[in-house]
């Protein structure tokens, strides 16, 4: 079956710049989960939403990234005046139901480069 | 102290070695313990799961769980150049969020 999607693979934009990425989780998965990845680093937390509960925003950097999950499915990034901190490789996960050792199953990821 | 330790490698090893892959994690109190794989320009994908009971093995792959549950490893027996990625270790935070390491990069050269 379908996996996680993102899009777009690649995303190119300049400084200040506003941007919005874009998943798409497993059909019937109602946890979705943002990482970042950053050059050197590990995966960091960034948002979790689960079903129609209130997200945890805890790892959100900064006052500059939102996110919003439309129907319970599709999910949107948004990093509003984009620096070049903000390259890295956004990961967006789903998993079932957001249970305790639940599998969280990954998209490839959208790679932003700010110039 | 970082709550997951890796080292971040390169680790290179020829086609057929056994591989040896550690994680540190800075609470015991852990009971539930992961092994990611991520492929160059890919996601990370659950390659297997253990718990602190036991060791477990799937094919060539075994995970082991050292007593104290601060230290895993992952053992890689007849290491083939399709092993080649970046070893993860995350811990489960709040909410199932997963708290990971930086990784470790392993290079199996034919």
């Amino acid at each position: 079956g379908a996996g996680v999607s993102q899009s777009p693979s690649n995303k190119v934009t300049e400084k200040g710049k506003d941007v919005e990425l874009r998943c798409d989780p497993i059909s019937g998965h109602t946890a979705l989960y943002w990482y970042r990845q950053s050059l050197g680093q590990g995966l960091e937390f960034l948002i979790y939403f689960q079903g129609n509960s209130a997200p945890d925003k805890s790892g959100l950097p900064s006052d500059r990234f939102s996110a919003e999950r439309t129907g319970g499915s599709v999910s949107t990034l948004t990093i509003q005046r984009t620096q070049q901190e903000d390259s890295a490789v956004y990961l967006c996960a789903s998993s079932l139901a957001g249970g305790f050792q639940e599998t969280q199953y990954f998209g490839p990821g959208t790679r932003l480069l700010v110039l | 102290q970082k709550e997951v330790e890796q080292d971040p490698g390169p680790l290179s090893v020829p086609e057929g070695a056994i591989v040896s892959l550690n994680c540190t994690y800075s609470n015991s109190a852990f009971q539930y313990f992961m092994w990611y794989r991520q492929y160059s320009r890919k996601g990370p994908e659950l390659l297997m799961y253990t718990y602190s009971s036991g060791n477990k093995e799937d094919g060539r792959f075994t995970a082991q769980v050292d007593k104290s549950s601060k230290y895993i490893s992952l053992f890689i027996r007849d290491s083939q150049p399709s092993d080649s990625a970046t070893y993860l270790c995350p811990r489960l935070g709040g909410y199932n969020k997963l708290i990971f390491g930086a990784g470790t990069r392993l290079a199996v050269h034919p």
